[in-house]
């Protein structure tokens, strides 16, 4: 099946660093989502992006949908403690499958 | 978005059981999905829960082992059968209209299987 790819696994970063993570596919996909999980919590959607080289802003988040249809990223400025969590890239591809394909997650941690 | 209860939020079972999940909806929904998510790991499809017919299940699960039920637009059930420690995970209900509004996650079902 589809297998999205993310990266960086996890990130120790220091409180109002910027934070870039990204998710890349061998294949097209025609939605891409990015959701925060916290712990004990199913995952909360932040950004969604549908059509190739769309560029999408939600506060301090910013992700953009890749060109080609396989790959995007988010971006998080000035880092603060409450973005602790687990940062996941999610595509839906279409052609009667509804269900997402979720990337493997990438693990934020903020030091003061 | 919808708002989604899920039950039980947490269970500790013994293998060999079985244990069904209850999936509840605040207002009437197109899609409804259910994902599994071992520990420390992403989140994988089970199936789709059709109204009125049978879920249809991705790859690798069975209907025999996780029987779904959707018997309206604001209710689902997902049971997971004769469990073995390997099915220890979290178990969580998704809705919405499409993917390209984006879907709501419920807060899951952690089970662990003794």
């Amino acid at each position: 099946g589809q297998q999205l790819n993310q990266s960086p696994q996890s990130m120790f970063i220091q409180e109002g660093e910027d934070v870039s993570m990204n998710c890349t596919s061998s294949s097209i996909f025609n939605t891409w989502l990015w959701y925060k999980q916290d712990p004990g919590e199913g995952p909360v959607l932040l950004i969604a992006l549908y059509k190739a080289g769309e560029l999408t802003s939600n506060g301090r988040l910013t992700a953009q949908f890749g060109i080609t249809r396989k790959d995007s990223f988010l971006n998080i400025s000035a880092s603060i403690p409450s973005d602790v969590g687990i940062y996941f890239c999610a595509g839906w591809a279409g052609g009667g499958a509804d269900g997402l394909t979720f990337g493997k997650g990438t693990h934020l941690i903020i030091q003061p | 978005s919808a708002v989604i209860s899920q039950k039980p939020s947490r269970d500790i079972c013994q293998r060999g059981t079985s244990l069904t999940i209850q999936c509840q909806v605040d207002s009437q929904v197109t899609m409804m999905f259910w994902y599994r998510q071992q520990p420390g790991q992403s989140l994988t499809l089970i199936a789709t829960a059709n109204q009125g017919s049978e879920a249809t299940y991705e790859s690798g699960f069975v209907i025999d082992k996780f029987p779904i039920s959707r018997p309206n637009l604001t209710f689902s059930t997902l049971t997971v059968s004769n469990m073995s420690p390997e099915d220890s995970s979290i178990y969580l209900c998704s809705v919405g209209a499409s993917a390209n509004y984006g879907y709501t996650f419920g807060s899951g079902t952690r089970l662990t299987v003794v």
